[in-house]
């Protein structure tokens, strides 16, 4: 079974740039969550999706958005790019609902704002 | 709100040694605990899930605690190896809102 994917791996952008990322997750997993990971704040929650509709969010700013299509791909973006949103983006899938929340993550996609 | 602690930041020890790893919440509303490692640069690998219910789990030379009461949970790894270096996160999933919140880690190296 394909594990979670997320493209581009890699990513160069200047700041006030807008950028989408874009999660795929194991198949037959509803949920997909979002995170960021930065070496002075370390792994923080963005948004999670469940069947296309937002279940959480976490304290990011409204340039952090992000939508989950019927077939539960998940796009995330960020709008206004600043210098300090430069980090790993981590993308999760779980079963979600009663199947449960076990979280298996993609490789991430590397931003870096220049 | 929910705060995770991993203590200590870093440990170093020698291949063979039995080690513990600690991960510490404020919050006993848990829904899950996840244990995961992550090499340089990489994503995350899920390692064990402890639901709220469950005290332990087992898989191979791992094997995590969870206790509720006291809000710890523990990463018991057995006869580690060089293998093994990496940095070892834990997370709660909240009961309530259901939001997961993650430790700093715990960097580990295991030399030869």
């Amino acid at each position: 079974k394909a594990g979670v994917t997320q493209t581009p791996r890699y990513l160069i952008k200047t700041r006030g740039q807008q950028v989408t990322l874009s999660c795929s997750p194991i198949s037959g997993h509803r949920s997909v969550s979002w995170y960021q990971q930065t070496p002075g704040q370390g792994l923080q929650f963005l948004f999670e999706y469940f069947s296309e509709t937002q279940r959480n969010k976490g304290n990011f700013p409204g340039r952090f958005s992000g939508r989950q299509f019927s077939n539960s791909r998940s796009e995330m973006n960020v709008s206004t790019l600043e210098l300090g949103d430069s980090a790993l983006y981590l993308c999760a899938s779980s079963l979600g609902g009663l199947a449960g929340y076990e979280q298996y993550f993609g490789p991430g996609t590397r931003l870096t704002v220049t | 709100k929910q705060e995770v602690t991993q203590i200590p930041a870093a440990l170093s020890v020698p291949e063979g040694e039995n080690l513990v790893l600690n991960c510490s919440f404020t919050d006993s509303a848990i829904y899950n605990l996840q244990w995961f490692r992550q090499d340089p640069g990489k994503g995350l690998t899920s390692l064990l899930l402890i639901q709220s219910s469950q005290r332990e789990q087992t898989s191979g030379r791992l094997n995590a605690s969870l206790d509720k009461s006291s809000g710890r949970s523990t990463l018991y790894i057995a006869a580690s190896q060089p293998g093994d270096s990496a940095t070892y996160l834990c997370a709660m999933r909240d009961a309530n809102a259901g939001k997961s919140t993650f430790g700093d880690g715990t960097t580990l190296t295991v030399k030869p």
